[in-house]
């Protein structure tokens, strides 16, 4: 069935070390890709996405990966910072027309100062 | 200046009510969406309408009833209010258009509990 998932419920890291937060996607046909991370009492705070006819993107101190051959997404956070701390979600869309996003199971990202 | 707002930011209320949830976008976008949040954190959309005209409507239960009065503005409507409606309720919009999709953007929750 359609399923983002995550490979990793939580990922503790040093302050200053970098982050990996993984992601599978399982619908081959989706073709957008997002992730964003949620504070404690916050909505899901957009950080960045990555289309299809890509397969890397960076942005300020993070990177998404994408590899469409074995359907796997993954956002890198350089030198990462206790405001880090929250959950991230990957998520894929469906449908060029209907925006429908399914979102994976979130992977909560604690930085040890 | 808050680009999505939903009011209330909490609810509390007994089973069998009816309640609504209020959600505005000051982002001029065209499309806006419900999503639910359990307690596990697992987000899954419900609605979501293109300038006042519904697109998505997953399997949700019809006490649940979207109304977008203008595209600026999308209310959530739930009838009859059940325990297992108690969750955090996510409103989002986003600029869709040529197909080609853009990211949403959500606004901070409405935590509703039922008692």
């Amino acid at each position: 069935g359609e399923s983002v998932g995550l490979h990793l419920p939580t990922l503790s890291v040093q302050e200053g070390d970098n982050s990996i937060i993984n992601c599978a996607y399982s619908n081959s046909a989706s073709d957008y890709f997002i992730w964003y991370k949620q504070e404690s009492g916050k909505g899901p705070q957009f950080i960045i996405d990555i289309r299809s006819n890509m397969d890397k993107r960076q942005g300020q101190r993070v990177t998404v990966l994408l590899n469409k051959t074995v359907k796997h997404l993954s956002l890198q956070i350089a030198a990462t910072q206790p405001g880090d701390s929250a959950v991230y979600f990957c998520a894929e869309d469906l449908s060029s027309n209907t925006g429908k996003l399914i979102f994976g199971q979130g992977t909560t990202l604690q930085v040890k100062p | 200046d808050t680009a999505v707002s939903q009011t209330p930011k909490y609810l509390v209320t007994q089973m069998g009510n009816d309640k609504s949830i209020k959600c505005e976008q000051n982002l001029g976008h065209d499309t806006m969406y419900w999503y639910k949040q359990d307690s596990k954190k697992f987000l899954k959309i419900m609605f979501s309408y293109n300038n006042k005209e519904l697109i998505i409507n997953e399997t949700v239960p019809n006490r649940f009833s979207p109304k977008s009065p203008d595209k600026a503005h999308l209310n959530l409507h739930i009838n009859s209010l059940e325990l297992g409606d108690s969750a955090v309720y996510f409103c989002a919009s986003s600029q869709e258009g040529r197909g080609i999709q853009q990211p949403q953007h959500f606004g901070d929750g409405t935590r509703l509990s039922i008692l």
